[in-house]
Protein backbone atom coordinates (compact mmCIF):
# COMPACT_ATOMS: atom_id res chain seq x y z
CA UNK A 1 0.00 0.00 0.00
CA UNK A 2 1.11 3.56 -1.23
CA UNK A 3 1.53 5.83 1.88
CA UNK A 4 -0.25 8.43 0.39
CA UNK A 5 -2.76 7.38 -2.36
CA UNK A 6 -4.43 9.85 -5.23
CA UNK A 7 -6.71 8.67 -8.19
CA UNK A 8 -4.13 9.33 -11.39
CA UNK A 9 -7.20 11.02 -13.47
CA UNK A 10 -7.20 12.54 -15.66
CA UNK A 11 -10.25 14.26 -14.11
CA UNK A 12 -12.35 16.05 -16.59
CA UNK A 13 -14.87 19.07 -15.47
CA UNK A 14 -16.37 21.79 -17.46
CA UNK A 15 -15.86 25.03 -17.12
CA UNK A 16 -17.56 26.58 -13.76
CA UNK A 17 -18.09 23.02 -12.65
CA UNK A 18 -16.91 21.80 -9.18
CA UNK A 19 -13.73 19.28 -9.21
CA UNK A 20 -13.22 17.20 -6.06
CA UNK A 21 -9.88 15.52 -5.62
CA UNK A 22 -9.36 12.91 -3.15
CA UNK A 23 -6.58 11.57 -1.30
CA UNK A 24 -5.71 8.98 2.00
CA UNK A 25 -2.85 8.38 3.65
CA UNK A 26 -1.45 5.66 5.59
CA UNK A 27 0.52 6.99 8.15
CA UNK A 28 -1.76 7.87 11.27
CA UNK A 29 0.41 9.61 12.94
CA UNK A 30 0.77 12.55 10.65
CA UNK A 31 -0.75 15.99 11.37
CA UNK A 32 -0.24 18.21 8.46
CA UNK A 33 -1.40 18.20 5.04
CA UNK A 34 -0.88 20.21 1.94
CA UNK A 35 -2.37 20.38 -1.89
CA UNK A 36 0.13 21.82 -3.78
CA UNK A 37 -0.09 22.69 -7.70
CA UNK A 38 1.93 21.57 -10.71
CA UNK A 39 1.47 23.30 -14.17
CA UNK A 40 3.08 21.00 -16.61
CA UNK A 41 6.85 22.02 -16.86
CA UNK A 42 6.68 24.08 -13.68
CA UNK A 43 7.34 22.85 -10.00
CA UNK A 44 4.88 22.56 -7.31
CA UNK A 45 3.18 25.52 -6.43
CA UNK A 46 1.57 25.01 -2.41
CA UNK A 47 -2.26 26.10 -2.17
CA UNK A 48 -4.04 25.01 0.59
CA UNK A 49 -2.75 23.38 3.98
CA UNK A 50 -4.68 21.80 6.93
CA UNK A 51 -4.21 20.69 10.06
CA UNK A 52 -7.28 20.18 11.97
CA UNK A 53 -10.52 17.93 11.09
CA UNK A 54 -12.87 19.49 9.10
CA UNK A 55 -13.25 21.98 6.15
CA UNK A 56 -10.26 25.17 5.27
CA UNK A 57 -11.73 27.35 2.64
CA UNK A 58 -9.70 30.03 0.38
CA UNK A 59 -11.42 31.61 -2.67
CA UNK A 60 -12.69 29.07 -5.09
CA UNK A 61 -10.48 26.13 -2.93
CA UNK A 62 -11.83 24.22 0.34
CA UNK A 63 -10.01 21.07 1.85
CA UNK A 64 -11.39 19.24 3.90
CA UNK A 65 -9.89 16.57 6.91
CA UNK A 66 -11.15 13.45 7.94
CA UNK A 67 -8.05 12.19 10.40
CA UNK A 68 -10.53 9.66 11.62
CA UNK A 69 -10.93 7.94 8.13
CA UNK A 70 -7.33 9.21 6.81
CA UNK A 71 -8.72 11.00 4.05
CA UNK A 72 -7.98 14.39 2.51
CA UNK A 73 -10.14 15.91 0.07
CA UNK A 74 -9.72 19.70 -2.27
CA UNK A 75 -12.63 20.91 -4.11
CA UNK A 76 -12.24 23.32 -6.56
CA UNK A 77 -15.45 25.82 -7.14
CA UNK A 78 -15.95 27.46 -10.59
CA UNK A 79 -13.25 25.59 -11.94
CA UNK A 80 -11.79 27.32 -15.15
CA UNK A 81 -9.40 26.10 -17.47
CA UNK A 82 -6.26 28.01 -15.77
CA UNK A 83 -6.88 25.44 -12.89
CA UNK A 84 -5.82 22.55 -15.44
CA UNK A 85 -3.00 21.63 -13.92
CA UNK A 86 -1.82 18.10 -11.66
CA UNK A 87 -2.49 18.30 -8.32
CA UNK A 88 -0.59 17.05 -5.75
CA UNK A 89 -1.64 15.62 -2.27
CA UNK A 90 1.25 15.67 0.77
CA UNK A 91 1.39 14.34 3.98
CA UNK A 92 4.16 15.28 6.69
CA UNK A 93 6.42 11.96 7.67
CA UNK A 94 4.70 10.71 11.05
CA UNK A 95 3.93 13.35 13.55
CA UNK A 96 7.05 15.46 12.61
CA UNK A 97 5.66 18.88 10.97
CA UNK A 98 9.03 19.84 8.76
CA UNK A 99 10.05 19.83 5.04
CA UNK A 100 9.81 15.77 5.17
CA UNK A 101 6.58 15.36 3.09
CA UNK A 102 5.42 11.69 1.73
CA UNK A 103 3.80 13.20 -2.08
CA UNK A 104 1.13 11.10 -3.68
CA UNK A 105 1.26 10.92 -7.00
CA UNK A 106 -0.81 13.76 -8.43
CA UNK A 107 -3.87 13.58 -9.92
CA UNK A 108 -4.33 15.33 -13.20
CA UNK A 109 -7.52 18.28 -14.02
CA UNK A 110 -8.56 18.86 -17.03
CA UNK A 111 -11.32 21.62 -16.79
CA UNK A 112 -12.67 22.36 -20.22
CA UNK A 113 -14.29 25.61 -21.61
CA UNK B 1 11.23 38.88 -3.21
CA UNK B 2 13.24 36.60 -5.06
CA UNK B 3 11.90 32.98 -4.98
CA UNK B 4 14.24 29.78 -4.59
CA UNK B 5 16.54 29.30 -7.49
CA UNK B 6 18.28 26.51 -8.52
CA UNK B 7 21.37 26.08 -10.65
CA UNK B 8 22.19 24.59 -13.42
CA UNK B 9 19.12 24.26 -14.59
CA UNK B 10 19.66 21.41 -17.22
CA UNK B 11 22.90 19.33 -17.14
CA UNK B 12 23.68 16.21 -19.26
CA UNK B 13 26.37 13.63 -17.24
CA UNK B 14 27.40 10.08 -18.48
CA UNK B 15 27.55 7.08 -16.00
CA UNK B 16 30.06 7.28 -13.00
CA UNK B 17 30.30 10.81 -12.99
CA UNK B 18 29.24 13.30 -9.96
CA UNK B 19 27.24 15.94 -10.48
CA UNK B 20 26.62 19.11 -7.65
CA UNK B 21 23.19 21.19 -7.89
CA UNK B 22 22.81 24.33 -5.88
CA UNK B 23 19.67 26.05 -4.22
CA UNK B 24 19.29 29.22 -3.15
CA UNK B 25 16.26 29.62 -0.39
CA UNK B 26 13.94 32.71 -0.21
CA UNK B 27 15.74 35.33 2.06
CA UNK B 28 15.04 34.81 5.70
CA UNK B 29 14.20 31.02 4.75
CA UNK B 30 16.02 29.03 6.79
CA UNK B 31 15.00 25.56 6.21
CA UNK B 32 16.28 23.76 2.78
CA UNK B 33 14.58 20.57 1.52
CA UNK B 34 15.88 18.69 -1.61
CA UNK B 35 13.01 16.32 -3.81
CA UNK B 36 13.95 14.26 -6.34
CA UNK B 37 10.88 14.07 -8.99
CA UNK B 38 10.53 11.05 -11.90
CA UNK B 39 7.51 9.75 -13.96
CA UNK B 40 7.65 6.75 -12.37
CA UNK B 41 7.89 7.58 -8.38
CA UNK B 42 6.62 10.72 -8.19
CA UNK B 43 7.81 13.37 -5.75
CA UNK B 44 10.41 11.88 -3.22
CA UNK B 45 11.91 13.18 -0.28
CA UNK B 46 15.96 12.78 -0.30
CA UNK B 47 17.03 15.56 2.44
CA UNK B 48 16.07 18.66 4.28
CA UNK B 49 18.70 21.06 6.43
CA UNK B 50 17.63 23.72 9.30
CA UNK B 51 20.81 25.99 10.14
CA UNK B 52 23.26 23.80 8.91
CA UNK B 53 22.27 20.56 10.47
CA UNK B 54 20.73 17.47 8.13
CA UNK B 55 17.23 17.47 10.51
CA UNK B 56 15.83 14.14 7.78
CA UNK B 57 17.07 12.16 5.25
CA UNK B 58 14.58 9.80 2.58
CA UNK B 59 15.89 6.47 1.63
CA UNK B 60 18.34 7.19 -0.91
CA UNK B 61 21.95 5.73 -0.86
CA UNK B 62 24.66 7.31 0.43
CA UNK B 63 25.97 8.37 -3.20
CA UNK B 64 23.33 11.23 -2.45
CA UNK B 65 24.51 13.85 -0.09
CA UNK B 66 23.85 17.39 1.26
CA UNK B 67 24.95 20.36 2.49
CA UNK B 68 23.76 23.50 3.72
CA UNK B 69 25.83 26.66 4.52
CA UNK B 70 25.47 29.39 7.12
CA UNK B 71 23.78 31.54 4.79
CA UNK B 72 21.22 28.87 4.15
CA UNK B 73 22.39 28.11 0.61
CA UNK B 74 22.82 24.31 -0.11
CA UNK B 75 23.94 21.98 -2.31
CA UNK B 76 23.43 18.70 -3.14
CA UNK B 77 25.71 15.84 -4.68
CA UNK B 78 25.26 12.61 -6.44
CA UNK B 79 28.57 10.68 -6.68
CA UNK B 80 29.01 7.80 -9.31
CA UNK B 81 26.31 8.57 -11.81
CA UNK B 82 23.44 5.87 -12.91
CA UNK B 83 21.00 5.93 -15.71
CA UNK B 84 18.31 5.77 -12.85
CA UNK B 85 19.31 9.29 -11.17
CA UNK B 86 18.10 10.77 -14.48
CA UNK B 87 15.27 13.23 -13.04
CA UNK B 88 14.22 16.66 -11.87
CA UNK B 89 15.73 17.59 -8.59
CA UNK B 90 14.02 19.94 -6.77
CA UNK B 91 14.62 22.49 -3.96
CA UNK B 92 11.82 24.08 -1.50
CA UNK B 93 12.57 26.18 0.97
CA UNK B 94 10.47 26.70 4.26
CA UNK B 95 10.67 29.33 7.15
CA UNK B 96 10.53 27.94 9.52
CA UNK B 97 12.07 24.75 11.45
CA UNK B 98 8.04 23.62 11.87
CA UNK B 99 6.14 23.76 8.66
CA UNK B 100 5.85 21.77 5.75
CA UNK B 101 4.49 24.63 3.98
CA UNK B 102 7.28 24.53 0.95
CA UNK B 103 8.27 27.09 -1.65
CA UNK B 104 9.69 25.27 -4.73
CA UNK B 105 12.03 26.54 -7.07
CA UNK B 106 11.94 25.71 -10.84
CA UNK B 107 14.46 22.92 -10.27
CA UNK B 108 17.67 20.65 -12.03
CA UNK B 109 17.02 18.82 -15.04
CA UNK B 110 19.55 16.24 -15.13
CA UNK B 111 19.71 13.53 -17.58
CA UNK B 112 22.29 10.58 -17.38
CA UNK B 113 23.79 8.85 -20.42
Amino acid sequence: QKEVEQNSGPLSVPEGAIASLNCTYSDRGSQSFFWYRQYSGKSPELIMSIYSNGDKEDGRFTAQLNKASQYVSLLIRDSQPSDSATYLCAVTHGSSNTGKLIFGQGTTLQVKP
Amino acid sequence: KAGVTQTPRYLIKTRGQQVTLSCSPISGHRSVSWYQQTPGQGLQFLFEYFSETQRNKGNFPGRFSGRQFSNSRSEMNVSTLELGDSALYLCASSLGSNTGELFFGEGSRLTVL
